[in-house]
């Protein structure tokens, strides 16, 4: 099957700083990449769908400037939180579809924690 | 606004026994439809996929689809302890700007206790 991998799997940091989320598609390419943030005991979220070379679109809601987004090539995308603050403390979660569009798979996710 | 209905549960079921998760859904252009399994701290996982009217086996999973009554659920089998997770359907979605955009319940929470 697919295989999506996402890094780093967790990350603490303080705040007021920026943190970089990569998630890569291993064995396919995914022109469409999705990023949720879960709360916990709480259903994903999507924050918003990146297609590559395009820009992402944003969730209502989500800002934009904060949670910057890259979908550079086929195969990797990036999110960066900017300026976090504690309250961003969440579990984000990348998944990936390729262009035939059915399924999508999921990354492992990443942890954040703000200091 | 399209939606996707499940019962939060948990859904508490003995070890062998058959676990049913029900889902509804609201967009009638849904095509497709997935089931993924969460386990806590973990991320979905897909387990399984249908496309067509009834039933489809895969090992202990029995996803079936009802397109008329817009309801698709997922039978486990010898349910086991390893089973407990959260399960989430998803029908494909909503085409915006050229993209499907995905659509999940809120998930089934399943707990099988020996």
């Amino acid at each position: 099957g697919a295989v999506v991998s996402q890094h780093p799997s967790w990350v603490i940091c303080k705040s007021g700083t920026s943190v970089k989320i990569e998630c890569r598609s291993l064995d396919f390419q995914a022109t469409t990449m999705f990023w949720y943030r879960q709360f916990p005991k709480q259903s994903l979220m999507l924050m918003a769908t990146s297609n590559e070379g395009s820009k992402a679109t944003y969730e209502q809601g989500v800002e934009k400037d904060k949670f910057l987004i890259n979908h550079a090539s086929l195969t990797l995308s990036t999110l960066t939180v900017t300026s976090a603050h504690p309250e961003d403390s969440s579990f984000y979660i990348c998944s990936a579809r390729d262009r035939v569009g059915n399924e999508q798979f999921f990354g492992p996710g990443t942890r954040l924690t703000v200091l | 606004q399209k939606e996707v209905e499940q019962n939060s549960g948990p859904l508490s079921v003995p070890e062998g026994a058959i676990a049913s998760l029900n889902c509804t859904y609201s967009d009638r252009g849904s095509q497709s439809f997935f089931w993924y399994r969460q386990y806590s701290g973990k991320s979905p996982e897909l387990i399984m996929s249908i496309y067509s009217n009834g039933d489809k086996e895969d090992g202990r999973f029995t996803a079936q689809l009802n397109k008329a009554s817009q309801y698709v659920s997922l039978l486990i089998r010898d349910s086991q302890p390893s089973d407990s997770a959260t399960y989430l359907c998803a029908p494909k979605g909503v085409r915006t700007g050229g993209s499907y955009i995905p659509t999940f319940g809120r998930g089934t929470s399943l707990i099988v206790h020996p």
